[in-house]
């Protein structure tokens, strides 16, 4: 099956300034990798994804890329706010089922 | 339009007891998914449906844990008996043709 790793486990960010979470996944046949955020007490958020025919999207402050060469995609959030503090996953996608990685904390200091 | 609908929010049991959770999905998502998270982790499948037909199941512990999907909407995920190590939340999602799911609230289970 799929495995998938996230790095780092927990990232702390001055207010404006960037975070970049990283992920590798193991099964090239994988498709699809959608970045959720999770607020605590609450189900995981879809906040941005990207299909293996694209190297790189981009909404507003958050960005993805992903590598499929190297099996490797990592999530961008500039000009942090206080409002992106919260737990996010990676996650990579085959045959409709999503493995997730292990979480990032991020956590963003005023 | 209306999200996944989970309950109960949560739930405290004693190991050994059984217990069920409730999830409708959003309206016309034909895929159905079963997660569990336990604390610090990732979500990990528990269980897929398409419709009322189980698609993969290989993760579900089939000696305590069972779920259906009755008429292709609603959906019952069980644990009898219950285990110290079943406890996380458990997340059901919806997607309506494999991506982008999306995920109730959950339901956090505690086993005393």
């Amino acid at each position: 099956g799929e495995n998938v790793e996230q790095h780092p486990s927990t990232l702390s960010v001055q207010e404006g300034d960037s975070a970049v979470i990283k992920c590798t996944y193991s099964d090239s046949a994988s498709n699809y990798f959608p970045w959720y955020k999770q607020e605590l007490g609450k189900g995981p958020q879809l906040i941005i994804d990207i299909r293996s025919n694209v190297g790189e999207k981009k909404d507003q402050r958050i960005a993805v890329t992903l590598n499929k060469t190297a099996k490797h995609f990592s999530l961008h959030i500039t000009e942090t706010q206080p409002e992106d503090s919260a737990v996010y996953f990676c996650a990579a996608q085959w045959d409709y089922k999503l493995s997730f990685g292990a979480g990032t904390t991020v956590t963003v200091r005023a | 339009e209306a999200g996944v609908a989970q309950s109960p929010r949560y739930k405290i049991i004693e190991k050994r007891q059984s217990v069920a959770f409730w999830c409708n999905p959003i309206s016309g998502h034909a895929t159905l998914y079963w997660y569990q998270q336990i604390l610090g982790q990732g979500p990990k499948l528990l269980i897929q449906f398409q419709n009322n037909g189980v698609v993969d199941d290989s993760q579900l512990p089939k000696d305590r844990f069972s779920a259906e999907r009755l008429k292709g909407v609603d959906s019952t995920l069980k644990i009898q008996p219950a285990k110290l190590e079943d406890s996380a939340v458990y997340l059901c999602a919806s997607s309506f043709e494999g991506d982008g799911y999306t995920f109730g609230s959950g339901t956090r289970l505690t086993v005393v």
